[in-house]
């Protein structure tokens, strides 16, 4: 299975600031996907990351609230803008192993928003 | 779009006990249902999963089945141990493509006591 690594794995940060997140994984992957995992609960699709085109975000995700980038087949970004209390979740890289239906997670990155 | 209710949220069961964890789908044209568990801390990790061409999967104490005409599908643990306690997700595959998208259960939080 992919070796998925993301960076940073926790931060916190101040209202109104931006944090993006790295996933970077150790094989070329097509497809790429960033979850959202807030306290307590279940795993919430935010986008699919698509390589050389915009991401396809899920209803109630927005570009301009989750900028997402996906330069090449092993790398992707998700930035998250505009902070505020409600941000601090979990969020989680995702990659469909080529070939086949299963999903991999990366290690998640905990943002808290203060 | 697909919707996966799971149930219980939670299940306590004594060591060596069986435990069964449910869940059910909307979308008829799903056809690829995974069960992650997810360690306090940790990120999902992928323990069994099955395809809508198979009824039934084993491997070792974990076991899942599926019944497309009711849509729903289940994970069986036999012979319980403290190690198994996590929280359970389901998740099937959004519109049956092989998109990759997958829209998880609520979560089943799993205690076993010694």
């Amino acid at each position: 299975s992919a070796v998925i690594s993301q960076k940073p794995s926790r931060d916190i940060c101040q209202r109104g600031t931006s944090l993006t997140i790295q996933c970077q994984v150790d094989s070329q992957v097509t497809m790429m996907f960033w979850y959202r995992q807030q306290p307590g609960q279940s795993l919430t699709l935010i986008a699919t990351a698509n390589q050389g085109s915009e991401a396809t975000y899920e209803s109630g995700f927005v570009i301009d609230k989750f900028p997402i980038s996906r330069p090449n087949l092993t790398f992707s970004t998700l930035t998250v803008s505009n902070l505020s209390p409600e941000d601090s979740s979990i969020y989680l890289c995702s990659v469909r192993d080529t070939g086949t239906d299963t999903q991999y997670f990366g290690p998640g990155t905990r943002l808290t928003v203060l | 779009g697909e919707n996966v209710e799971q149930h219980p949220s939670t299940l306590s069961v004594q060591e060596g006990d069986s435990a069964v964890i449910k869940c059910t789908y909307s979308d008829s044209a799903s056809n690829y249902f995974p069960w992650y568990k997810q360690e306090l801390g940790k990120r999902p990790q992928l323990i069994i999963d099955i395809r809508s061409n198979v009824g039934e999967k084993k491997d070792q104490r974990i076991a899942v089945t599926l019944n497309k005409t009711a849509k729903h599908f289940s994970l069986h643990i036999t012979e319980t141990q403290p190690e198994d306690s996590a929280v359970y997700f389901c998740a099937g595959n959004a519109g049956g493509t092989s998109y990759g998208k997958l829209t998880f259960g609520q979560g089943t939080i799993l205690t076993v006591h010694p």
